[in-house]
Formats: C-alpha cells, sequence, structure tokens
C-alpha cells in the first residue's frame, strides 16, 4: 500500500458525459501528479500540482482539467468524453516538486471505460 | 527534450535465470532514472532509483541497475528470476533538480517467468 488512495476504482460512462476522479495523496506529500496509461499511448503524463498550485503540464487535453484543494487532494476532471479516454488514469504524490526527495508513490489507479 | 527506450516489449526467462530488461534514455540535462514495477491491476512500484553519486544502484526484492552515461543507459538486472518477478517493468527519467519531477516512461517490458 502506498499511501495514496484514489477513487473510484472503476467508472463506466458514455461519449459525452462528464466525470471527476479523486485523489488523496501520502499523508504529508504536496505534489500530485496525474498519469494516463493507455494500450496505444503508454504512460503519459498528464498534469502536476504543487501545494495547490499548477506546476506543470504534459500532453493533457482541453477537455481535461485538475486541481488540488487546500486539503491536498486532487481531482482529475474529465469532460466530453471520446472512446479514446478509456484508460487508467494514475495520481502519484511526493513530499516536494523536484529535487532528490522527488520519489513519486503511485495510486492504485482509477480505470475508465467509456461506451 | 526526455525520452526513455526499453527494448523488447516482452521477455521470458526461465525461473533462476538471469533476467536483464535494457533501458536507453535522452536527456538534455543530467538525469533522474527510476524502474518501476506494476503487477496486474495494481499501481506502479519503485523498485530503484539513481540520482546521483554511486552510479550501481540497488533495489528491492533483489533487482540492481547500473547508471552508464556513456551509454545513455540504465538496464535492470536481477541475478536469479522468481516466478514472482512476473510483472510490467518500467524505466522512467525525469528532469533531475532542475525540473519539475514529472516522469516520462518506456514502453514498459513484460517480464515472464517459466517454471
Amino acid at each position: 500500500d502506498s499511501g495514496v488512495t484514489q477513487t473510484p476504482k472503476h467508472l463506466i460512462t458514455a461519449t459525452g458525459q462528464r466525470v471527476t476522479l479523486r485523489c488523496s495523496p501520502r499523508s504529508g506529500d504536496l505534489s500530485v501528479y496525474w498519469y494516463q496509461q493507455s494500450l496505444d499511448q503508454g504512460l503519459q503524463f498528464l498534469i502536476q500540482y504543487y501545494n495547490g498550485e499548477e506546476r506543470a503540464k504534459g500532453n493533457i487535453l482541453e477537455r481535461f482539467s485538475a486541481q488540488q484543494f487546500p486539503d491536498l487532494h486532487s481531482e482529475l476532471n474529465l469532460s466530453s468524453l471520446e472512446l479514446g479516454d478509456s484508460a487508467l488514469y494514475f495520481c502519484a504524490s511526493s513530499p516536494e516538486a523536484v529535487g532528490v526527495a522527488n520519489e513519486q508513490f503511485f495510486g492504485p489507479g482509477t480505470r475508465l471505460t467509456v461506451l | 527534450a526526455q525520452s526513455v527506450t526499453q527494448l523488447g516489449s516482452h521477455v521470458s526467462v526461465s525461473e533462476g535465470a538471469l533476467v536483464l530488461l535494457r533501458c536507453n534514455y535522452s536527456s538534455s540535462v543530467p538525469p533522474y532514472l527510476f524502474w518501476y514495477v506494476q503487477y496486474p491491476n495494481q499501481g506502479l512500484q519503485l523498485l530503484l532509483k539513481y540520482t546521483t553519486g554511486a552510479t550501481l544502484v540497488k533495489g528491492i526484492n533483489g533487482f540492481e541497475a547500473e547508471f552508464k552515461k556513456s551509454e545513455t543507459s540504465f538496464h535492470l538486472t536481477k541475478p536469479s528470476a522468481h516466478m514472482s518477478d512476473a510483472a510490467e517493468y518500467f524505466c522512467a527519467v525525469s528532469g533531475g533538480a532542475s525540473n519539475t519531477g514529472k516522469l516520462i516512461f518506456g514502453q514498459g517490458t513484460t517480464l515472464q517467468v517459466k517454471p
């Protein structure tokens, strides 16, 4: 158990819909990362937050957005869903934003299926 | 820009045999390098990491990796495979102290261990 929790574990929805994925980082970790794992794209970095502020952006679609709340949990919002958004979405957390201490601990993931 | 190439999407070894999973990276800054393991239906677990200092890094479960700057490689080895090592393995790079800490992953290598 990494200490990172993600809910829900599974999500099945239809095209055009909007969903919210939730992540609670390890106690004390200030940085949260979101990654998408799909068969064709592999593991891709989406976005990073550090202590409530956006820190870095990767290959995140405009239909996707995220935020980190004062209690440090994070939510990833996916809207206007398409079939190609079906994937495993991982959240990871680390103590800092950069540097040697930046070992990332991964949650179990949310499997999103868009029908 | 950074990138990771894992040679061989699928590696099969016999129980007790040497495990060698290959990883080459590209980075314009001194990299931090990581190996993660993913068991079926689970999140990623850190096996080992290289940041600075000793180039031979020992990790959990008997795995080790050697950072070779001249070859831009970070291959993962284990002297004797065990059935429980069957999983998917990911090599990843981040940009070190100057970067955000986001991980760039290779495509993954599935390790099969035959009895």
